[in-house]
């Protein structure tokens, strides 16, 4: 069965300073990786998603992620952080049809 | 629709009441899923619809959560007896196809808060 585990549960960030999201995952075939964000009392909004090819990806608001077959890592960045990025941040890894998340990285970016 | 669309947004029950969370999925997305997310639990998967049928259900909690799909399209999950630990909020998703593929990428819904007093 797969998984994922997000080390951090909570970062803070100054606004216009970088930002990284730590993901790694458990799965034994090639994943299908995810990265998700939640505003408060909304639902999840797709950042950017990895099936094949190129291991760095871009994704929208800025943000892109590496996938790192060797450090089962899939982790989440962005040069420059805006008040705006401030939510929880979810990885999510698929298989047939199911997604396994993490418990989830808040992000809060001070001013 | 544009998007995912669910309701109620919120629900407040007392304990041992039935409640019914609709799903209204992208047009033309053939899987749907629901999930559900907890403060103890996080996000959970609970049941995966392709078509009207739901190859997978083994994330329902207990016999007391069923869900349906009808016409290929709407998507409605009950609760029975509602018990305080059932709180949380329900998201729903659609994709155009299982995932397999990027167009297996799921989209989700704002969800319902369920409040069980």
């Amino acid at each position: 069965a797969q998984s994922v585990t997000q080390p951090d549960i909570h970062i803070t960030v100054s606004e216009g300073a970088s930002l990284e999201l730590r993901c790694n995952y458990s799965y034994g075939a090639t994943p299908y990786l995810f990265w998700y964000v939640q505003s408060p009392g909304q639902g999840l909004q797709l950042l950017l998603k990895y099936f094949s090819g190129d291991t760095l990806v871009q994704g929208i608001k800025g943000f892109e992620a590496e996938f790192k077959r060797s450090q089962s890592s899939f982790n989440l960045r962005k040069p420059s952080v805006h008040w705006s990025d401030a939510a929880e941040y979810f990885c999510a890894v698929g298989a047939r049809y199911k997604l396994s998340f993490g418990a989830g990285t808040t992000v809060t970016v001070r001013a | 629709g544009a998007g995912v669309s669910q309701s109620p947004s919120n629900k407040v029950t007392e304990k041992g009441k039935d409640v019914e969370l609709r799903c209204d999925p992208i047009s033309g997305h053939t899987a749907l899923y629901w999930y559900r997310q907890s403060l103890g639990q996080g996000l959970e998967f609970l049941i995966y619809f392709q078509g009207n049928s739901a190859p997978d259900k083994s994330g329902l909690p207990s016999d007391r959560f069923s869900a349906e799909r009808t016409g290929g399209s709407v998507s409605t999950l009950t609760i029975q007896r509602t018990q305080q630990e059932d709180s949380a909020v329900y998201l729903c998703a659609s994709s155009l196809v299982p995932l397999t593929s990027g167009a297996g990428t799921q989209y989700f819904g704002p969800g319902t808060r369920l409040l069980v007093l």
